[in-house]
Parts: structure tokens; sequence; C-alpha cells
């Protein structure tokens, strides 16, 4: 079956302007957590999602939100960009959260 | 709050040498424990994960780990490394009441030089 399934690949932005990412977990699968992964930081938690409710947030500020959809597609928006937020934004889901296949993430560059 | 330690930043080995890669945890209690790869260019993917019951725990690709609870850690192991292991590892811990959100150590590059 399908992987989970990250859109778009790749995305370049100026300062100010924000962004919308999208992660499709595999079918039947429930569960959703977004990670920022940076050469400085690492990977870091953003949130997690399971039929359609938010059940953790990480330490990131109000620019970054989410939600998640009925059919299980989840997107993350993030406003006001800053260059900082240059990463790779991974997705990840699973039919339960002790089981999470992850996405090619999405490469975000901020000019 | 729940923390990760990965001890080494880049290890270099040759082909069939062994392999030990570090990871402690900062928070004791019933804990679940995962290790994923990252190959270049791939996506992360699960290695191995320990839950409970017996301590060493097998993954794929002949890797195990050892939950050692006095220690807080969870070392990566494989007795003879191929350069296809080259990739980076990330030790990582569930969080805040919910396996769907994991703390992640800050990961290991392996070069392996064949």
């Amino acid at each position: 079956k399908a992987g989970v399934t990250q859109t778009p690949r790749y995305l370049i932005k100026t300062r100010g302007q924000q962004v919308t990412l999208s992660c499709s977990p595999i079918s039947g699968h429930r569960s959703v957590s977004w990670y920022q992964q940076t050469p400085g930081q690492g990977l870091q938690f953003l949130f997690e999602y399971f039929s359609e409710t938010q059940r953790n947030k990480g330490n990131f500020p109000g620019r970054f939100s989410g939600r998640q959809f009925s059919n299980s597609r989840s997107e993350m928006n993030v406003s006001t960009l800053e260059l900082g937020d240059s990463a790779l934004y991974l997705c990840a889901g699973g039919p339960s959260a002790d089981t999470q296949y992850f996405g090619p993430g999405t490469r975000l560059t901020v000019l | 709050a729940q923390s990760v330690s990965q001890h080494n930043h880049h290890v270099i080995l040759s082909e069939a040498a062994s392999l030990e890669l570090g990871c402690n945890y900062s928070y004791g209690g019933t804990v679940n424990l995962f290790w994923y790869v990252q190959y270049p260019g791939q996506h992360l993917q699960l290695l191995l994960k320990y839950f409970s019951g017996d301590p060493l725990v097998k993954g794929i690709k002949g890797f195990e780990a050892e939950f050692i609870k006095s220690k807080f850690s969870f070392n990566l192991r494989k007795p003879s490394v191929q350069w296809s292991d080259t990739a980076e590892y990330f030790c990582a811990v569930p969080w805040g009441g919910s396996q769907g959100n994991l703390i992640f150590g800050k990961g290991t590059k392996l070069s392996v030089k064949p």
C-alpha cells in the first residue's frame, strides 16, 4: 500500500509570507504527527493529531498551526515566515501512535 | 521533561567493524524506546522499538539494542557493519502521554568505509 505522502516536496518562500503543507497518512491510519528537522536543532515535535483532535503540541510559537480532516489528511500552516523556519518538515502517521511511518518531508526554504 | 542524549555526533567505521551507538534518556519509570534510521535521501524508518519484556531487542538489518533501566540507556549495536549501513541514526522516546509525541536525540551520523 502507498506510504505517507507529503506535498509539496520543495517550497521556496520569502519572509513574511505564509505556507501550508499537506500530509496524507496511509489509508486507515488516524494518527498524524508533525516534526521540524534542522541541522542545528535536530528533530523537534510540532503537533500530534488523532481523529481530528490535536492531542499534543510542541514548543513552537503560535505562527505554527495545524489541523486534521475527517479523512485523516493533515495540514500544517506557518504564518509570517522567518528565515529560521527553513527546515525539513516531516509528517508521521500510523494506525496507533506507537507505530509511526514517516513521509519524505517537505523542504521549506525561506529567503 | 524528557530528554534524549546521543553521545556521538559522527562515527566512522570500516566495513566488518562492530558498532555501538549510545543513547541515554533522562526520565525513568515506564518508558518506551525507539531507534530510527535515515538513509541518505530516504525517509526516516523504524529500526527497532522496546516497549516491555526482554530488554534485548532485535530489529531489522541485523541491528539490536539493549535497554538498561539502571543506566537509563538504550544503546544500538551491530556486530559487523556494511557500507550500506551508512546513515543517520536517531534514538527517540515518547513524551506527553502519547506515543505520537517523540522526543528525538540529535542523531549520530554513521559513515562506513568500504
